[in-house]
């Protein structure tokens, strides 16, 4: 089955403690992406990739690194997560010539 | 730059009524236009879209959307509102692969 997964699903921790959240996708998708949703906000992207070793900053991209070692995985790193990164986040692929995007189940972050 | 407003955070119908949820866009091209919707802690569905072919655009579950591109509109619409269309709606566009841009979100409220 075609799909993007997440992990965790949910995740509770303190402010300071490094986080990684994974991303993976199965149909071998150039274009990776990650997004954040605030209620009120809509869905805002964070940081996306291209393709491997190809990485840029989309509109909220502070306090967050990611990396595309491999085609399949584009994980999203909080280095030092605060309470303002509480929030829902989203991943989602999509292939080099097509608009739409695939999107993960969601990862719920709480930053105490 | 692109944009998209949704007109209204909130709409409550009554069940088996019709579902009008209002989308405006600003591109300074061509955009391609979609509509997503999320269920209660799920993931992100995409619903229909427009790529420039027929503007009159047919999705899953009965939704269809129309592309005015002289009101810069697309709204999205059903004849007959089911319960389980309850949820939250996203109308999104995008100029290029993986640049999407969220509206901040329609909250449909079913009643029976």
């Amino acid at each position: 089955e075609a799909q993007v997964t997440q992990n965790p699903r949910y995740l509770i921790t303190v402010t300071g403690k490094k986080l990684t959240v994974t991303c993976s996708q199965n149909m071998n998708h150039e274009y990776m992406s990650w997004y954040r949703q605030d209620p009120g906000l809509g869905l805002r992207q964070i940081y996306y990739s291209m393709n491997v070793e190809v990485t840029d900053k989309g509109d909220v991209p502070e306090g967050y690194k990611v990396s595309r070692k491999e085609k399949r995985n584009f994980p999203l790193i909080l280095e030092s997560p605060s309470p303002n990164q509480t929030s829902l986040y989203f991943c989602a692929s999509s292939a080099r010539d097509i608009y739409e995007q695939y999107f993960g189940p969601g990862t719920r972050l709480t930053v105490t | 730059a692109q944009s998209v407003t949704q007109l209204d955070s909130h709409v409550s119908v009554s069940e088996g009524t019709p579902v009008l949820l209002r989308c405006n866009y600003s591109s300074s091209y061509s955009p391609s236009l979609f509509w997503y919707v999320q269920h209660p802690n799920k993931g992100l569905q995409l619903l229909l879209k427009y790529t420039s072919a027929a503007t009159l655009v047919k999705g899953i579950n009965g939704f269809e959307a129309e592309f005015k591109k002289s009101e810069t509109s697309f709204h999205l619409t059903k004849p007959s509102a089911h319960m389980s269309d309850a949820a939250e709606y996203f109308c999104v566009v995008s100029l290029q692969v993986g640049d999407m841009r969220f509206g901040a979100g329609t909250r449909l409220t079913v009643k029976p």
